[in-house]
């Protein structure tokens, strides 16, 4: 089973306009942090927010917000005033607790394209 | 700039050839983890190393290979390498083995012809 499910393949958004990127996370560790990174064309992964499962607020970084639903384990980040230099893949990821590995598991990634 | 630097940016190199890819990571890390992203497959956690020592191992072929030495750095090593291999390969850093911090390096593009 997929442990990191993103169902959106792209997105198209207007410039200026705010966009949801979906995430679903299936776990049974309590102790889990999600995070989302940006992968333009140039290839590199920048990451962008992280959402730790004990933290009772949603997550921000400037135009960035994690809608955090806990009890539906989904993870949706948030673009807010999109730009032009938004348009890239986007990866929600997962790392379970202290019990496991450490390492990040992703999902396929959405594409977004911001439409001047 | 994630602090994480991996060399080289691009490789291309002939089929069953060995080639060895760098990473240094940010100051203060003391984990590194190794990921492939190829089309087909997507991200794919390889391995894992904390101070030196081997941790955890994910998707990691046989023919691949990897050490983190005494500074820190870790090194991908990939031999017998077949078209298939190509791919991103990413290096990231942590303080420690988990937490809440995960630099990824620019990654370096592996092209088998």
């Amino acid at each position: 089973a997929q442990k990191i499910t993103q169902t959106q393949p792209g997105m198209f958004v207007q410039e200026k306009e705010a966009v949801t990127l979906d995430c679903t996370y299936d776990t049974s560790d309590p102790s889990y942090g999600l995070f989302w990174y940006k992968q333009p064309s140039s290839g590199e992964m920048i990451f962008l927010i992280y959402q730790g499962s004990y933290d009772q607020q949603n997550a921000t970084e400037g135009r960035y917000s994690l809608n955090f639903q806990k009890a539906r384990k989904s993870a949706n980040l948030v673009i807010s005033a999109s730009q032009l230099g938004d348009s890239a893949m986007y990866f929600c990821a997962m790392r379970e607790g202290p019990g496991s590995q450490g390492n990040l598991i992703f999902g396929k990634g959405t594409k977004l394209s911001v439409k001047p | 700039d994630s602090g994480v630097t991996q060399t080289p940016k691009h490789l291309i190199t002939a089929t069953g050839q060995r080639v060895t890819l760098r990473c240094s990571p940010r100051s203060g890390d003391l984990s590194v983890y190794w990921y492939q992203q190829s089309l087909d497959q997507g991200l794919q956690f390889l391995i894992q190393y904390y101070n030196g020592e081997e941790r955890a191992k994910g998707n990691i072929l046989e023919r691949f290979s990897a050490q983190q030495f005494p500074d820190l750095h870790s090194e991908l090593n990939l031999s017998s390498l077949e078209l298939g291999d190509s791919a991103l390969y990413f290096c990231a850093s942590s303080p420690r083995g988990g937490g809440e911090e995960a630099f990824f390096g620019q990654g370096t593009r592996l092209t088998v012809v």
